[in-house]
């Protein structure tokens, strides 16, 4: 495997229903992201981990929880959704902190929730 | 904070024809400024990014991007386009301080007809 890897790629879940979506970053990052693109909307931070330790949660609900047990994995753990969750969810990692700058974020291919 | 303003949420142009796609940013100091592209049911692909360094930039699938501080604006073109080059693109902003947060744009839809 290559990059970022995220599964499933698709998933359909009723609203009482519990589960995960998974990450793995073949990159050695130290920087990995939860971005959710909903349709008509600009794509939004979720949440942010440097080395394992969440740095940023934008005002996401309790519903959503993130897990990063290393480095190179980020889990997000999802319960008692509401239809308006229905997105594609993308992770991503970088490489924080190097010297020149730039800090590109290397995207995954998603997976596509469906509540129902 | 950083924002940025794609222009056009759709863009067509014929097969051959140039690319223009735009994008504004607003930033207190230059920012990173970066083209990602996105093909149906897939993720997001860095397609260059402005660092400091040359003012314009070459990337991917030939396109390139000049920036331009005294417009705010970071534009992204290709001098003749392809039926492969239809997909969704997106500008997106990074502060050179402080917090990592890359801040996109909402989109361009670029349809190329034949």
């Amino acid at each position: 495997e290559t990059g970022v890897t995220q599964t499933p790629r698709h998933l359909v879940m009723g609203m009482t229903n519990k589960k995960s979506l998974k990450c793995e970053q073949h990159l050695g990052h130290n920087a990995m992201y939860w971005y959710k693109q909903s349709a008509k909307k600009p794509l939004e931070l979720m949440f942010v981990y440097n080395f394992k330790e969440q740095t940023e949660n934008n005002s996401v609900p309790s519903r959503f929880s993130p897990e990063c047990p290393n480095s190179s994995h980020l889990f997000l753990h999802l319960h008692t959704l509401q239809p308006e969750d229905s997105a594609l969810y993308l992770c991503a990692s970088s490489q924080e902190g190097g010297a020149g700058g730039g800090y590109e974020q290397y995207f995954g291919p998603g997976t596509r929730l469906t509540v129902t | 904070a950083q924002s940025v303003t794609q222009l056009g949420s759709h863009v067509s142009v014929s097969e051959g024809a140039l690319v223009l796609l735009r994008c504004n940013y607003s930033s207190s100091v230059p920012p990173y400024l970066f083209w990602y592209v996105q093909y149906p049911n897939q993720g997001l692909q860095l397609l260059l990014k402005y660092t400091s360094a040359a003012t314009l930039v070459k990337g991917i699938n030939g396109f390139e991007a000049e920036f331009k501080k005294s417009e705010t604006s970071f534009h992204l073109t290709k001098p003749s386009a392809h039926m492969s080059d239809a997909a969704e693109y997106f500008c997106a902003v990074r502060g050179r301080q402080g917090a990592q947060k890359l801040v996109f744009g909402q989109g361009t839809r670029l349809t190329i007809n034949p």
